[in-house]
């Protein structure tokens, strides 16, 4: 396994339309995580996948947010009607346990016009 | 609300010296600790991380040290290397049982390795 994988890396896309990410975590790892950077910041968290099961979500997540991650394996976090305030970096992570690290993947950057 | 504040947004050392990067939190719930580096257009990449039960916690080249009193945490790496230069985010998770361990960072340091 080669680590967090993240598709696409880069993503431009015009203001309104929809846009979805998959991240591939590392296989044994059943805690996934979905952050946003913006430049001049620290990532923020999104949300947070146990197996299968959606945990928490941040306040930051709006209602054109939704993230899934069937079967407990791979996630896709989808951006419904997107607006400029959207563009950022999107990174996922996984971990094997608490308080253990996360390992991240290379993000997706977005860029909505 | 930052709880978890670096507040250098910079830092430059010389080769071989040593780089001292350092990080303040608030929440008292907070009992592990991590440091990141991050190249651009790169993910973080995990570096070392420090339990609360512990003050220090060292990896080679990288020592973290916690203050849990002053709720404060440094990384020191000795000797620096330019390879070293990237930004650095100190990171923390809480107690909580049911936060599943997320993950709260400051807003990083980028530290300069000169030649």
């Amino acid at each position: 396994d080669t680590g967090v994988s993240q598709d696409p890396r880069h993503k431009i896309t015009k203001r309104g339309q929809n846009v979805t990410f998959r991240c591939d975590p590392i296989s044994e790892h059943n805690r996934l995580y979905w952050y946003r950077q913006t430049l001049g910041q620290g990532p923020e968290f999104l949300t947070y996948f146990q197996n299968e099961a959606q945990l928490e979500k941040s306040r930051l997540l709006s209602d054109r947010f939704s993230a899934e991650r069937p079967k407990g394996s791979f996630s896709t976090l989808e951006i419904q009607r997107t607006e400029q305030g959207d563009s950022a970096m999107y990174l996922c992570a996984s971990s094997l346990r608490k308080n253990t690290e996360a390992f991240f993947g290379q993000g997706t950057r977005l860029t909505v016009v | 609300d930052q709880q978890v504040k670096q507040n250098s947004p910079s830092l430059s050392v010389q080769e071989g010296r040593i780089s001292i990067l350092n990080c303040d939190y608030t929440n008292s719930m907070f009992d592990y600790f991590l440091w990141y580096k991050k190249y651009p257009a790169e993910g973080p990449t995990f570096l070392i991380s420090i339990s609360s039960i512990k003050d220090k916690n060292e990896d080679g080249r990288f020592t973290v040290f916690l203050n849990k009193s002053a709720k404060h945490l440094s990384l020191h790496i000795v000797p620096s290397q330019p390879g070293d230069s990237a930004v650095y985010f100190c990171a923390a998770s809480a107690r909580e049982e049911t936060s599943g361990s997320r993950l709260t960072f400051g807003e990083g340091t980028q530290l300069t390795v000169n030649p």
